[in-house]
């Protein structure tokens, strides 16, 4: 069965850059199939996709975002990471990795889907 | 528009149906995804595709979708579904947003 991770610092200091990543485990990375993400919760707020890399090393990012996220993944570890620059205290949320399922045809729409999730992570933005 | 947009509060009577909607452009093309969340815990995959439930959620809950609205709707709701709902689509640019999310009360 797979399983997702998140780890990394609680604590990130104003306009420093968080960083995080998210071991897998129970199955490859390196899937065709599957793409891989990052989602956050601000407390007491909804989800938000912050973005998503797929095999092909193609990254997705939250337009909002974008200038400030970068999405990698490192295969050798079957881990993929999420950096995101020059924070602030809106960035202070839980940090949830997941698993994309490459989009196909069901019937007349596509269909993609996030499964499974980590456990998440809570990331502090203070001084 | 790659927004999706959720009624922020439902409520429903122990045992009776409840329906939880979201709406977006991008449902005209994408299937939504549906997640319950509970407090303190991750979200989990309740309903995608046309209307598949993942192992182990019970068949009280169903998807279905028309035009750029997708509906989840819950059968016999039980005390241990209240929880926040979400809907995610993906769109024609590659982005996944998240709907605003709706509080399921059981009354």
């Amino acid at each position: 069965q797979l399983q997702l991770q998140e780890s990394g610092p609680g604590l990130v200091k104003p306009s420093e850059t968080l960083s995080l990543t998210c071991t897998v485990s129970g199955g490859s990375i390196s899937s065709s199939s599957y793409y891989w993400g990052w989602i956050r919760q601000p407390p007491g707020k909804g989800l938000e996709w912050i973005g998503s890399i797929y095999y092909s090393g193609s990254t997705y990012y939250n337009p909002s975002l974008k200038s400030r996220v970068t999405i990698s993944v490192d295969t050798s570890k079957n881990q993929f990471s999420l950096k995101l620059s020059s924070v602030t205290a809106a960035d202070t949320a839980v940090y949830y990795c997941a698993r994309g399922h490459v989009p196909h045809f069901d019937w007349l729409l596509l269909r993609d889907w996030f499964d499974p999730w980590g456990q998440g992570t809570l990331v502090t933005v203070s001084s | 528009s790659s927004e999706l947009t959720q009624d922020p509060a439902v409520s429903v009577a122990l045992g009776q149906t409840v329906r939880i909607t979201c709406q977006g452009d991008s449902l005209r093309s994408y299937y939504a995804s549906w997640y319950q969340q509970k407090p303190g815990q991750a979200p989990v995959l309740v309903i995608y595709g046309k209307n598949n439930r993942p192992s182990g959620i019970p068949d009280r809950f169903s998807g279905s979708s028309s035009g750029n609205t997708a509906s989840l709707t819950i059968t016999g709701a039980q005390a241990e579904d209240e929880a926040d709902y979400y809907c995610n689509s993906r769109d024609s640019s590659g982005n996944h947003p998240f709907g605003g999310g709706t509080k399921l009360t059981v009354l």
